[in-house]
């Protein structure tokens, strides 16, 4: 039981847009950045987004974070079949530490 | 570029200590700026943070790790460490090292990650 909730899956076409949602408390995302992580199969992660919505140098700007009160969500457009990978949400915690999502696996149909 | 680079045992036997090293290259462990992680991910699960580590020493832990777990760092050979003793078939896993920013009281983001290492625990 992961201390963020996001949904196991999600899937769209390529080309289109998708959103994946990472829930927490006010120990957590309510008081802290968040940041999101991409994972392709037998790879290490690479941060995509930090600080709820900066994209490092060398993401594209179809990767966009946001943040609202205890949530924040992960916006991709422009689906590519690349893009098929789990994509995790973390942050701090004040009691835990740093915490992570239990991850969502992205489909690209 | 800033790389890192995990090493260590891939089998350690239930009940002993994993021990496991981070060599950083491409900049300097000494950065006030960054923190020096531990991350691991069973196989088919997800990421779970053990504990992070500032060049002077003072450490992060993971509450539910923290009892079995020790982080330090080399600053003369630009590398960190993590041990975790009484190991389990549950600690079997990908090792992951990474950089992660200061912050007051709390730590961000991990942006650089080392390729990771499996550690088996079996006999």
């Amino acid at each position: 039981q992961s201390v963020l909730t996001q949904p196991p899956s999600v899937s769209a076409a390529p080309g289109q847009k998708v959103t994946i949602s990472c829930s927490g408390s006010s120990s957590n995302i309510g008081n802290h950045y968040v940041s999101w992580y991409r994972q392709l199969p037998g790879t290490a992660p690479i941060l995509l987004i930090y600080k709820n919505d900066e994209r490092p140098s060398g993401i594209p700007d179809r990767f966009s974070g946001s943040k609202s009160v205890t949530s924040a969500t992960l916006g991709i457009t422009g689906l590519q079949t690349g893009d098929e990978a789990d994509y995790y949400c973390g942050t701090w915690d004040g009691s835990l530490g740093a915490v992570f999502g239990g991850g969502t696996k992205l489909t690209v149909l | 570029q800033l790389q890192l680079q995990e090493s260590g045992p891939g089998l350690v036997k239930p009940s002993e200590t994993l021990s496991l090293t981070c060599t950083v290259s491409g900049g300097s462990i000494s950065s006030g700026a960054f923190f020096w992680a531990w991350v691991r991910q069973p196989p088919g699960k997800g990421l779970e943070w053990i504990a992070s580590v500032y060049y002077g020493g003072s450490a992060y832990y993971n509450p539910s790790l923290k009892s079995r777990v020790t982080i330090s760092v080399d600053t003369s050979n630009n590398q960190f460490s993590v041990k975790l003793s009484s190991v389990t078939a549950a600690d079997t896993a990908v090792y992951y090292c990474a950089r992660q920013e200061r912050g007051f009281g709390e730590l961000f983001q991990l942006d650089t990650w080392g390729q990771g290492i499996l550690v088996t625990v079996s006999s």
